[in-house]
């Protein structure tokens, strides 16, 4: 099973900066099959980023995604304030798919 | 746009089982993989497992074999997670999730998520 780390755990940060989140698996991820979520609180999750870089329906291009086979990155470039949320990494390249242990994104 | 409609919450007791259910609303889960993801209170998110519906082949994870199944009917687009032997530490929100398939992306639609409480 590919294990999933995340970091930091919270990111404090201000509207108008810049985030970077990271995820890194314990092995290669096939095909570059790695996502990015976002998760508000009472929400289900939205897709952000798939296959690494590729921008889900609708997110606007602040958001931005990079990395291959075990280091991964999740770039906001200018926070907005509906930004600040839970941001999860999902592998799914390899069964079982797994999902990182997520990282908070604080004002 | 589809959506992604759950049954309703549930209290069930230790030891009992649950079935949820996950029915796509104006479509069908034909190209799409359906996978369960639960989320237990103030944790994160842990994948279940996931069904192809046009070849019934299911994937499930180790920590849930032989607890968990997961079946879909074709016909009315409606998939179901079905979990036995129900303990204290499976009290969550369970989601249903789909993807296309065969592609690259990744769980893009999304149901609301049905609590499941266990409690004697």
């Amino acid at each position: 099973e590919i294990v999933l780390t995340q970091s930091p755990g919270t990111l404090s940060l201000s509207p108008g900066e810049r985030a970077t989140l990271s995820c890194r698996a314990s092995q290669s991820v096939i095909s570059s099959y790695l996502a990015w979520y976002q998760q508000k609180p009472g929400q289900a999750p939205r897709l952000v980023i798939y296959a690494a870089s590729s921008r889900a329906t609708g997110i606007p291009d602040r958001f931005s995604g990079s990395g291959s086979g075990t280091d991964f990155t999740l770039t906001i470039s200018r926070l907005e304030p509906e930004d600040f949320a839970v941001y999860y990494c999902h592998q799914y390249g390899s069964s079982p798919k797994t999902f990182g242990q997520g990282t908070k994104v604080e004002i | 746009q589809v959506q992604l409609v759950q049954s309703g919450a549930e209290v069930k007791k230790p030891g009992s089982s649950v079935k949820v259910s996950c029915t796509a609303s104006g479509g069908t889960f034909t190209g799409y993989t359906l996978t369960w993801v639960r989320q237990a209170p103030g944790q994160g998110l842990e994948w279940m497992g996931r069904i192809i519906p046009i070849f019934g082949t299911t994937n499930y994870a180790q920590k849930f074999q032989g607890r968990v199944t997961i079946t879909a009917d074709k016909s009315t687009g409606t998939a179901y997670l079905e979990l036995s032997s129900l303990k204290s530490e499976d009290t969550a929100v369970y989601y249903c999730a789909r993807a296309p398939y065969p592609s690259t992306k990744d769980l893009s639609d999304w149901g609301q998520g049905t609590l499941v409480t266990v409690s004697s």
